[in-house]
């Protein structure tokens, strides 16, 4: 049962580069998201979806691009990287939209450097 | 809108002390609170979470929150502190009705001293 899983764990890219961070789940989750974490500012919500062909904006979806072809995987694409987009990155997944106290699931990170 | 305000981003405790982190939110409908932890290097994992029913909530690992309306408070507490318990701790909520995402608080540090 490997839950949310995020690939790469580590990466470091140069300013101006564009890289695609993957995150699958095998829950069929129709409800998934991505979240960065720097030190004290807490999770903030980049952007999310709600099944299939379906996104949205978060909190801070600047410089991010999402896409959900498939139930299974939810990408974050940094389009020309900036050392300001330098986190932690986490997927998370729940099983759908509805608010009715679910929790969400979290992959492990991926730990980003832009330099 | 909800927010999450997590009192103190730093809290250290002695080996065997009680433990509470506080997590005041707000919230214009009754909310879904959530207690998470973070080990170092790793992601978040559910402690408790309180949706309906009875106010004082159990979870792993020895933590328990109460969730008052009054106070608009959820604050996790544990008798008595394991050095394993060091770790960073989320405050989330989310509305019971409506579809917003889980909102979170900025996280509190938890360090137990030997």
């Amino acid at each position: 049962n490997a839950g949310v899983t995020q690939t790469p764990k580590f990466q470091v890219l140069k300013t101006g580069q564009s890289m695609t961070l993957q995150c699958a789940q095998d829950m069929n989750h129709e409800y998934m998201s991505w979240y960065r974490q720097d030190p004290g500012m807490g999770l903030r919500l980049i952007h999310y979806s709600v099944g299939a062909g379906i996104t949205d904006q978060g909190e801070v979806p600047n410089g991010y691009n999402v896409s959900r072809s498939t139930t299974e995987d939810f990408p974050l694409r940094l389009l020309s990287a900036a050392p300001s987009q330098t986190s932690v990155y986490f997927c998370a997944s729940r099983i759908n939209w509805a608010a009715d106290g679910q929790p969400q699931h979290f992959g492990d990170g991926t730990r980003l450097s832009i330099l | 809108a909800q927010s999450v305000t997590q009192l103190g981003s730093h809290v250290s405790v002695s080996e065997g002390a009680l433990v509470l982190l506080r997590c005041n939110y707000s919230s214009s409908v009754p909310p879904y609170l959530f207690w998470y932890v973070q080990y170092p290097n790793q992601g978040l994992q559910l402690l408790l979470k309180y949706t309906t029913g009875a106010t004082l909530v159990k979870g792993i690992n020895g933590f328990e929150a109460e969730f008052k309306k009054s106070e608009t408070s959820f604050h996790l507490t544990k008798p008595s502190a394991h050095m394993s318990d060091a770790a960073e701790y989320f405050c989330a909520v989310t509305p019971d009705s409506g579809n917003t995402p889980l909102v979170f608080g900025k996280g509190t540090r938890l360090s137990v001293i030997a």
